[in-house]
């Protein structure tokens, strides 16, 4: 089956550095990504649709210059969390339309990302 | 998109039927109800989608009532593993899939 993966699963970093995380379609094209991000004990909520050759777009409220997409190719997009601090520490989980299957929103996910800011 | 709602946990015993109902009374006519899954600390599973009729596949069945207005996820014979939080959204083609609250389902031995 259709395939989402998702680098690092886990990252640590200092307050103020950036961060990149990648999610790549490892068996079919997607021109279409969705980036989600969780809190502990919360549900997802989703950030931004990605899609390939053309800008991100953003859910209110989620800062475009802060959480930077890119969607190059068919297979990978990709989420940069720009001077990160404490308060972006979340799992940030990517996931892809995959076609074919009747119904245009059946997603496959990744394994999330997990980002803690010191 | 229409709102759903979930009861917030449920428990069922290993191997047993477990039924989690979602009530989605503003649902329109071009809206399908999916189901996911999360199992902790991963991402979420896709389980199912139906639009008016019932659907079954290998791990579920899908039983949406004849006003469309609640439906019930199915999972026929409940194991350890199905210990997950399970979320029910209602979405047309091409929308974009909103997170609610969910369910967590316990499924004890």
């Amino acid at each position: 089956g259709a395939v989402v993966s998702q680098h690092p699963s886990r990252v640590i970093c200092k307050s103020g550095t950036s961060v990149k995380i990648e999610c790549r379609s490892l068996d079919f094209q997607a021109t279409t990504m969705f980036w989600y991000r969780q809190f502990p004990k919360q549900s997802l909520m989703l950030m931004a649709t990605s899609n390939e050759g053309s800008k991100a777009t953003y859910e209110q409220g989620v800062e475009k210059d802060k959480f930077l997409i890119n969607h190059a190719s068919l297979t990978l997009s990709t989420l940069t969390v720009t001077s990160a601090h404490p308060e972006d520490s979340s799992f940030y989980i990517c996931s892809a339309r995959t076609s074919g299957r009747s119904g245009a929103n059946v997603l496959t996910f990744g394994a999330g990302s997990r980002l803690t800011v010191l | 998109d229409a709102k759903t709602t979930q009861p917030p946990s449920m428990d069922c015993a290993e191997g047993r039927a477990a039924n989690l109902p979602c009530n989605h009374s503003t649902i329109s006519g071009n809206e399908y109800v999916y189901w996911y899954r999360q199992i902790h600390s991963q991402g979420p599973q896709y389980i199912i989608h139906g639009l008016k009729n019932n659907e079954t596949n290998e791990m579920a069945s899908l039983i949406i009532t004849e006003d469309r207005k609640s439906s019930t996820l199915i999972l026929p014979h409940a194991t350890l593993r199905d210990t997950a939080v399970y979320y029910c959204i209602v979405t047309n083609q091409g929308g974009k899939l909103i997170f609610g609250q969910g369910t967590e389902l316990s499924v004890k031995p």
